[in-house]
């Protein structure tokens, strides 16, 4: 049973089009994370949330926003999506030991 | 500052044992998580350790030494299934930022017959 879901997986978005990734998950974990994960390279952190409380990281660009409406659901709104922001793109939890759990990611092409 | 250092590239043989290191250099230290990660995938858990010494877990095994700034995840009894890129986590206890895992690149691992 899935427990951190991701939808798409694929994704495809136009330069400067607007596009939403979701997650959601079944663990009711309090923590949510975005990371952003480059071919070859390490996942980066964008922000988490704590519960309701959000957390961006001091070098994740503005064009980049989230959403946490409650508990199960986290989205990511890339509002001008550029060349550069074509990655996979991850959602985790956190359960209550420290341990991170990831959905299967999404892949964002921009053409 | 924060940095991880972690083999680009290991190969080995099915059957056989292998030892990925990863070295750190953080501002703080909360704990070193070792994850799986098969290509076009998302990182599953594999371990976790916060205190010196080696955690076993079935065919894995992960070893922290704080004082080195230095852990190894061991695989034994290799299996082709175990080709896939191997990446160190730390955890930072830095005031604001105790929920945050920094990531090493990985250690893309080859297994071969």
């Amino acid at each position: 049973d899935a427990m951190v879901i991701q939808n798409p997986r694929y994704q495809v978005t136009q330069f400067g089009k607007p596009v939403t990734l979701s997650c959601s998950q079944t663990l009711n974990h309090n923590v949510m994370y975005w990371y952003q994960q480059k071919s070859s390279q390490a996942p980066k952190l964008l922000f988490h949330y704590y519960d309701k409380d959000f957390n961006n990281e001091a070098d994740t660009p503005d064009n980049f926003q989230s959403r946490r409406p409650n508990t199960s659901f986290c989205f990511l709104d890339i509002r001008s999506p550029g060349l550069g922001d074509a990655a996979m793109y991850l959602c985790a939890t956190r359960d209550p030991a420290d341990t991170q759990y990831f959905g299967p990611g999404t892949r964002l092409t921009v053409l | 500052g924060q940095n991880i250092d972690q083999p680009t590239e290991m190969t080995a043989t099915e059957g056989a044992i292998v030892q990925i290191n990863c070295t750190y250099q953080t501002s703080g230290f909360n704990g070193l998580f070792w994850y799986q990660q098969h290509a076009g995938e998302a990182p599953t858990f594999l371990s976790y350790n916060v205190l010196d010494g080696l955690e076993e877990k079935g065919r894995f095994s992960s070893f922290l030494s704080r004082s080195k700034g230095y852990s190894y995840l061991l695989l034994k009894e290799l299996q082709m299934k175990d080709s896939a890129s191997y990446l160190c986590a730390v955890r930072s206890s830095l005031r604001g930022a105790t929920n945050k895992l920094i990531f090493g690149t990985g250690t893309l691992l080859a297994v071969q017959p």
